[in-house]
C-alpha cells in the first residue's frame, strides 16, 4: 500500500526555520515526482513545490521561491521540504503529494508561524 | 501564469440529482504534442487530504465511482455528479499540471439541498 506520513510540522516564530519530512513507502520512490502543496487554515489548495523523480529538477511558487528548498534522499525514501524566513502567511497545513497529478496525499503537517 | 476559475463557488443538490462544476483556465492546458488536457479533479472532504478523482480531464482514477465524470478540453471544463449521493458532500477543486506553477481552482462547495 502506497503511504506518505509527513512530520516536522510545528510553531516558529516569524522569521525562523522549519524542516518538514515525508516518508514514502509501498513504491519505487525514485521513479516518481513528488510535490508540497499546502492549505491556509479555512482556504483552498496551494502548490508550493515539485521535484522530479531523480531530484535533478525542482520548481517552486513565487511566494516561496528563494526561502523553501525541496529535496529528497532516495536511500531514506524521504522527501523534505527546508523553510527558511518563515511568515506569517505561511501558516497552514503542508501536504506531501505523490505523481503528477498528485495521486496520492500525506495527512499533512500543520505548521503555524507567529509571535 | 494560468489562472484557474471554478464556478459556481458554492452548490446545493438534491440527493440523486446532477451536480455540475465548471473550471475555466485563463489559457489552454491542451499539449499538442499528445492531445492530453493536462487538468485533474480533486474531491476533499473536511479534515482529509484531497483526493484525486479525474485527471487527463476526463480519465476516472481507479476506484473512484463512475457517477463522476469529467469533460471539456483547452479552456473550459466540466467535472458532473451524475446522481448525487450523500458522501459527495465535499469541497471540489480543479487543477492545471500543464506549466509550473501548478495552480488550483478556488474550490466549489458542495452541499446536500
Amino acid at each position: 500500500e502506497v503511504q506518505l506520513l509527513e512530520s516536522g510540522g510545528d510553531l516558529v516564530q516569524p522569521g525562523g526555520s522549519l524542516r518538514l519530512s515525508c516518508a514514502a513507502s509501498g513504491f519505487t520512490f525514485s521513479s516518481y515526482a513528488m510535490s508540497w502543496v499546502r492549505q491556509a487554515p479555512g482556504k483552498g489548495l496551494e502548490w508550493v513545490s515539485s521535484i522530479s523523480g531523480s531530484g535533478g529538477s525542482t520548481y517552486y511558487a513565487d511566494s516561496v521561491k528563494g526561502r523553501f528548498t525541496i529535496s529528497r534522499d532516495t536511500s531514506r525514501n524521504t522527501l523534505y521540504l527546508q523553510m527558511n524566513s518563515l511568515r506569517a502567511d505561511d501558516t497552514a497545513v503542508y501536504y506531501c503529494a505523490k505523481d503528477r497529478p498528485e495521486k496520492v496525499w500525506g495527512q499533512g503537517t500543520l505548521v503555524t508561524v507567529s509571535s | 501564469d494560468i489562472v484557474m476559475t471554478q464556478s459556481p463557488d458554492s452548490l446545493a443538490v438534491s440527493l440523486g440529482e446532477r451536480a455540475t462544476i465548471n473550471c475555466k483556465s485563463s489559457q489552454s492546458v491542451l499539449y499538442s504534442s499528445n492531445n492530453e488536457n493536462y487538468l485533474a479533479w480533486y474531491q476533499q472532504k473536511p479534515g482529509q487530504p484531497p483526493k484525486l478523482l479525474i485527471y487527463w480531464a476526463s480519465t476516472r482514477e481507479s476506484g473512484v465511482p463512475d457517477r463522476f465524470s469529467g469533460s471539456g478540453s483547452a479552456t473550459d471544463f466540466t467535472l458532473t455528479i451524475s446522481s448525487l449521493q450523500a458522501e459527495d458532500v465535499a469541497v471540489y477543486y480543479c487543477q492545471q499540471y500543464y506549466s509550473t506553477p501548478y495552480t488550483f481552482g478556488q474550490g466549489t462547495k458542495l452541499e446536500i439541498k
